[in-house]
Parts: structure tokens; C-alpha cells; sequence
């Protein structure tokens, strides 16, 4: 069975970093890409960003592009975002996804709050 | 970027009903969207993969059509586990992009 957990969400001040974590299980990591989808509250799905089944491309929304920095481990079958910068705008729910084109399965997301 | 307009933005049924949803994007993206069903709290859940191909699981009263710029999601028979929000997503070029969602409401 496919699982992804995410971890790694807080409440954080405006200009401050985070870094979410995702553990994957029930499939090979290293044959798929992975994404970050987050939703703000209320609101709809925004794609962040893929990285591709190596590490060797990655690819960001402009919105985050020079503040978040997507990655992984494959000894570990864990993926990661950096995000630095953080604005108010970024609080959303970030979900851990498989797929960098056609998304299959999801994780049950963190929630990401940037307040002062 | 490609934009996904997605209509309606929310629509009333009752149980029996058939429900469907478009998809446009701003520019052809041949077969590369899918289709994914979120309810309150939950992640989202791929219902069709390349427009058209039921993910495996998924009822049969699900379906999905299209290619280029117009697609579809057909409901029929719509069921009370079916009241949710639906979602399509491009993913022929970078960024990908959703629609805004749809709301099936009873």
C-alpha cells in the first residue's frame, strides 16, 4: 500500500524558514518523481513543485521560486522542502504527492501557518 | 502558463443525477489531465488519469473524456459518497496548473 506522511509543519513568523519532511513507503522511491501541492484554507489546489526520480531536475511556481527548495533521499525514501521566506501567502496545507506529471497518490498533508 | 477555467465553480444535484464537469485549458495539451475528488479534510483522491482512463478502484460511474482543450468528467448515477469537490490538473507543461474546483452540493 502506498503511504505518504508528511511532517514538519508549525506555526512560523513572517520571514522565517521550515522544513517539511515526507516519508514515503509501499513503492520503489526511486522510480518516481515527487511533488508538493499545498491549499491554502478555503481555497483551491496550487502545484509547488517536482523533482524528478535522481534529484537532477526540479522545477517550482514562480510564486516560491528562489525561496523553497525541493529534495530528496532515496536511501531514505524521504522527500523534503526547504522554504525560506516564508510570507503569509505560503500559509496553506502542503501535501507530499507521487507523480511529477500525472499525480497519483497523496498524503494527508501538513498544515504551514505564517503569522506574527 | 496554461490556464485550467473549470465550470461550474459549484453545482446542486440529488442522488440519481448526472453531473458534468468541464475542464479548458488556455492552450492544447493533448491527453495530460486528470481528475481528482477531495472531500472536507481529506487529501485528494485521483479519480481518471489522461483524460480519460479510470484509476484503478475508482466506480464505474465515473468517467472522463476529452483531449486538446475541453474535457470532461461525467457523474452518473451521482451517489451520496460522490458529494465533493472536484479538481482537474494539467500536466503537459511547467507550471502545472489545477482548475479552481468544483463543489457538488446536494
Amino acid at each position: 500500500e502506498v503511504q505518504l506522511v508528511e511532517s514538519g509543519g508549525d506555526l512560523v513568523q513572517p520571514g522565517g524558514s521550515l522544513r517539511l519532511s515526507c516519508a514515503a513507503s509501499g513503492f520503489t522511491f526511486n522510480t518516481y518523481w515527487m511533488s508538493w501541492v499545498r491549499q491554502a484554507p478555503g481555497k483551491g489546489l496550487e502545484w509547488v513543485a517536482n523533482i524528478k526520480l535522481d534529484g537532477s531536475e526540479k522545477h517550482y511556481v514562480d510564486s516560491v521560486k528562489d525561496r523553497f527548495t525541493i529534495s530528496r533521499d532515496n536511501a531514505k525514501n524521504s522527500l523534503y522542502l526547504q522554504m525560506n521566506s516564508l510570507r503569509a501567502e505560503d500559509t496553506a496545507v502542503y501535501y507530499c504527492a507521487r507523480g511529477g506529471g500525472p499525480i497519483d497518490y497523496w498524503g494527508q498533508g501538513t498544515l504551514v501557518t505564517v503569522s506574527s | 502558463d496554461i490556464q485550467m477555467t473549470q465550470s461550474p465553480s459549484s453545482l446542486s444535484a440529488s442522488v440519481g443525477d448526472r453531473v458534468t464537469i468541464t475542464c479548458r485549458a488556455s492552450q492544447g495539451i493533448r491527453n495530460d489531465l486528470g481528475w481528482y475528488q477531495q472531500k472536507p479534510g481529506k487529501a485528494p483522491k485521483r479519480l481518471i488519469y489522461a483524460a480519460s482512463n479510470l484509476q484503478g478502484g475508482v466506480p464505474s460511474r465515473f468517467s472522463g473524456s476529452g483531449s486538446g482543450t475541453e474535457f470532461t468528467l461525467t457523474i452518473s448515477n451521482l451517489q451520496p459518497e460522490d458529494f465533493a469537490t472536484y479538481y482537474c490538473l494539467q500536466h503537459n507543461s511547467y507550471p502545472r496548473t489545477f482548475g479552481q474546483g468544483t463543489k457538488v452540493e446536494i
